[in-house]
């Protein structure tokens, strides 16, 4: 089974920075992927499917890319409201597996 | 309004049965692929299988299980009540956990993003 790695597991950044989390598939999934956000002691929210389409309503800070294995979700300026931990997704076949998740902390 | 509405949360010892439940409303049911998702205590979501209820026959629904959960649960649902069910047959203490269910995006997608996710329901497996 394909295997999803998440990097970093954790940062702690300023409000204001541009922040860049990467999710890595262990081979090729096209652009099958997804992200995810949950907030602390919240459900998860999906934020990007197909690698980079931002779902509606998601704040345009948030943009994903890449394809085959290697993909990456940019906020663009940090707020306060984005400390969560972001979750990728693979959804090219079964199992739809996700990534571990990087928590991301306001500095 | 789409959505996806869990049971409550369950208390259960160990060796119990458990059987928890996940209600579609507001779009076609049979349409779309359910999942379910584990979250244990402190760490990450994983993906533990789907069902799709197809809209012919009592009998006609496909499941997809992860490695992982074959075995270990029962995923099945009833059309005529909108609702998919996460059933144990002997529950374990390493079963307590959030359990998410969670609509596929797209309308008749096996693989797919899920779109949207309902409240979760919190087993607590405990002597």
């Amino acid at each position: 089974d394909i295997q999803m790695t998440q990097s970093p597991s954790s940062l702690s950044a300023s409000v204001g920075d541009r922040v860049t989390l990467t999710c890595r598939a262990s081979q090729g999934i096209s652009n099958s992927l997804a992200w995810y956000q949950q907030k602390p002691g919240k459900v998860p929210k999906l934020l990007i499917y197909a690698a980079s389409t931002l779902q509606s309503g998601v704040p345009s800070r948030f943009s994903g890319s890449g394809s085959g294995t290697d993909f990456t979700l940019t906020i663009s300026s940090l707020q306060p409201e984005d400390v969560a931990t972001y979750y990728c997704q693979k959804y090219n076949s079964a199992p739809l597996t996700f990534g571990g998740g990087t928590k991301v902390e306001i500095k | 309004e789409v959505q996806v509405v869990q049971s409550g949360a369950e208390v259960k010892k160990p060796g119990e049965s458990l059987r928890i439940s996940c209600k579609g409303s507001g779009y076609s049911f049979t349409n779309y692929w359910i999942g379910w998702v584990r979250q244990m205590p402190g760490k990450g979501l994983e993906w533990m299988g789907t069902i799709w209820m197809g809209s012919g026959s009592p009998g006609d629904s496909d499941t997809r299980y992860s490695p992982s959960f074959q075995g270990q649960v029962t995923i099945s649902g009833d059309k005529s009540v909108s609702t998919v069910y996460l059933q144990w047959s002997s529950l374990r203490a390493s079963d307590t956990a959030m359990y998410y269910c969670a609509r596929h995006k797209y309308s008749t997608s096996a693989d797919d993003a899920f779109g949207v996710w309902g409240q979760g329901t919190m087993v607590t497996v405990s002597s």
